[in-house]
């Protein structure tokens, strides 16, 4: 089972400043199969990245993903007040049983 | 727009059984795998179960496997997850999501629907 470490677990930063997120796979994953999600509370999450650079339908510039093999950085340029919620990597595996696995979660508040 | 809408959920005691639905409009419904994701209180995300577009393959994670069946009607465009056996640790909000192309991530997600499991 692969597994994904995020960090740091809590991010404290102010509108305008740069966000950068980290996603350390336990192995190497194909950049095809790691994603990035948004979560707020009492919404739903929201898919911002996948194949690790791509930005989903109607997601800001200012949001971009990078990262091969098992480091993966999800990076927010200059964050605005709507930004800051909970934000999580995904990676796909080819072989059940563990298909589908996030990482814990970083925390973006602010500062 | 896609609109994926979850019923279902509830209180129910350890040992019973619930189903969830979730209605899918504004895509083609038949083309995409779709998935259960759950969030338990105060927790992070966990996948939970995938149905291929055609009902053809199921896969699901460790944690519900032999307890939960996914399956859903391509006429209703409606996918299901039956839950059998809860336990306590079942105690979440179940998203419904379609999956991406290439089925490697969750591409449109439901507001979701809370199952309490407790007695």
């Amino acid at each position: 089972e692969i597994v994904l470490t995020q960090s740091p677990g809590t991010l404290s930063l102010s509108p305008g400043e740069r966000a950068t997120l980290s996603c350390r796979a336990s192995q190497s994953v194909s950049s095809s199969y790691l994603a990035w999600y948004q979560k707020k509370p009492g919404q739903a999450p929201r898919l911002l990245i996948y194949d690790a650079s791509s930005r989903a339908t109607g997601i800001p510039d200012r949001f971009s993903g990078s990262g091969s093999g098992t480091d993966f950085t999800l990076t927010i340029s200059r964050l605005e007040p709507e930004d800051f919620a909970v934000y999580y990597c995904q990676q796909y595996a080819s072989s059940p049983p563990h298909l589908y696995t996030f990482g814990q979660g970083t925390r973006l508040e602010i500062k | 727009q896609v609109q994926l809408v979850e019923s279902g959920g509830g209180v129910v005691q350890p040992g019973k059984s619930l189903r969830l639905s979730c209605a899918a409009s504004g895509f083609a419904f038949n083309n995409y795998g779709m998935h259960w994701v759950r969030q338990a209180p105060g927790k992070g995300l966990e996948w939970v179960a995938v149905i291929w577009y055609d009902g053809s393959n199921k896969f699901y994670a460790d944690s519900v496997k032999g307890r939960f069946t996914i399956s859903r009607d391509n006429f209703k465009n409606t996918l299901f997850l039956q839950m059998n056996s809860l336990r306590a640790e079942d105690t979440a909000v179940y998203y419904c999501a379609s999956g991406g192309s290439g089925g490697y991530h969750f591409n449109y997600w439901g507001q979701g629907t809370l199952v309490t499991v407790s007695s």
